[in-house]
């Protein structure tokens, strides 16, 4: 069965640097997304991303914050200057079409020290 | 705001027993609801997904209701299993929050004993 795969599993930085998480939705898919948990609460929108360009971002997604599709397989989120608070899992999730299920990835752990 | 949330956060039951998670929504124009199940470290998993023309849908061992009177959402888990521990968020899409993205509840952490 087709699975959205994120790498890597585990990201440890230093505050003040970039970071680049990396997303492989399933491959009919069309629409694109990333969503943020930090530890112990529920899971944040964050971005949507159909037909190369963002459809909807959340306030949480601000200038530090940059995705890309470049390729036909890879989807990344970019975070240029990360803070303490960015610690959380990022995870990447796809669907086929409107108003179907979001298929989720198992996520990417980043520590910001 | 509009906000998907959920009244138990908490839920113990033998294996064996049927198990019922709860969920409050509060935008009634939102049309669709999934269910999901996050063990740990790990990212969410669809279970069920059920759509405001429906009442009812059943899965393996898994039934989702909507009561869309009242804004609440179930999901019932028949004969729980020690594998079915896990954190149970719904979500909805649809309505005000449109389709671009999902609306997480708080989540419910499943503990199955036994």
């Amino acid at each position: 069965e087709p699975e959205v795969t994120q790498t890597p599993s585990h990201q440890v930085t230093q505050m003040g640097q970039e970071v680049i998480l990396r997303c492989v939705p399933i491959s009919n898919h069309l629409y694109f997304y990333w969503y943020r948990q930090i530890l112990g609460q529920k899971v944040e929108f964050l971005v949507s991303f159909y037909n190369n360009e963002i459809s909807e971002k959340s306030e949480i997604f601000d200038d530090q914050f940059s995705v890309e599709r470049p390729d036909g397989s890879n989807f990344t989120l970019k975070i240029r200057s990360t803070k303490l608070e960015d610690s959380a899992m990022y995870f990447c999730a796809s669907r086929k079409d409107a108003g179907e299920t979001q298929y989720f990835g198992p996520g990417t752990r980043l520590l910001v020290l | 705001g509009e906000s998907v949330g959920l009244h138990l956060p908490t839920l113990s039951v033998q294996e064996g027993d049927n198990s019922i998670i709860n969920c409050a929504y509060s935008n009634s124009a939102s049309d669709y609801f999934i269910w999901y199940k996050q063990e740990s470290g790990k990212g969410p998993q669809f279970i069920i997904d059920i759509r405001s023309n429906m009442d009812k849908r059943q899965g393996q061992r898994v039934t989702v209701l909507l009561n869309k009177t009242v804004k609440h959402l179930s999901l019932q888990i028949a004969a729980t299993q020690p594998g079915d521990s896990a954190v149970y968020f719904c979500a909805e899409m649809g309505g005000f929050g449109g389709y671009n993205k999902l609306i997480f509840g708080a989540g419910t952490r499943l503990a199955v004993h036994p």
